[in-house]
């Protein structure tokens, strides 16, 4: 069964600490592998869509980039309003393309 | 604003009533998307359309929900006979419509309490 695992379940950071989060999948012929970030009480919001292994995203202080089992997203010098849950996503082929979700990173960053 | 729309954006209901929310999506997105989410873990997709048609369902969704979407544009999401089990965030998103598989957008979601 296709499958996403992201890690770590939580990360507090202080504000300019560079890190990554991880979302590793297990499917068949991915589709586009998403990142959203998600506040509390809110939607998730659309960040980026990789489609094959060595494709790159880059949004602000955001980077994603995707290999042929799992995807990273960096952060750099992150700061307190980058605190949201961050959501890994995957679509595979076979008739509806859904979206299947990790169940998130936590990311909270200090001041 | 043209982003996917959820209404209401709260519902309290006591335990055995009947509850429906409607999402307007995108409004060139064809395809349109239900999840539910609980606290602390990633969205559970629950049925999808594409146009009129209800094309999936998951083994989550129980004969007490039924969705509907009428002349492909909105959608509605009803759940009988509610039970304390069935609190939780309730997410539509809508996507545009291609076999590479484009992303979906979300709206605000319906937060349900069962009491």
């Amino acid at each position: 069964e296709d499958q996403v695992t992201q890690s770590p379940e939580a990360l507090r950071l202080q504000e300019g600490e560079s890190s990554s989060l991880n979302c590793s999948y297990t499917v068949s012929g991915l589709r586009g592998l998403f990142w959203y970030r998600q506040d509390p009480g809110k939607g998730p919001e659309f960040l980026f869509t990789l489609y094959s292994a060595g494709e790159e995203k880059e949004k602000e202080r955001l980077k994603a980039t995707l290999t042929k089992k799992e995807s990273f997203l960096h952060i750099t010098a992150p700061k307190p309003e980058d605190s949201a849950t961050y959501l890994c996503a995957v679509r595979t082929p076979g008739g509806s393309y859904i979206p299947t979700f990790g169940r998130g990173t936590s990311l909270i960053v200090h001041p | 604003d043209t982003g996917v729309s959820q209404d209401p954006r709260h519902k309290i209901t006591k335990r055995g009533q009947n509850v429906t929310f409607r999402c307007d999506p995108i409004s060139e997105h064809n395809r349109l998307y239900w999840y539910r989410q609980t606290l602390g873990q990633g969205p559970e997709f629950l049925t999808y359309f594409q146009n009129e048609a209800q094309l999936e369902k998951s083994r989550l969704l129980s004969d007490r929900f039924s969705a509907e979407r009428p002349k492909g544009s909105f959608s509605t999401l009803e759940i009988q006979r509610t039970e304390q089990g069935d609190s939780a965030m309730y997410l539509c998103a809508s996507s545009l419509p291609g076999t590479g598989g484009t992303e979906a957008f979300f709206g605000q979601g319906t937060r349900l309490t069962v009491v």
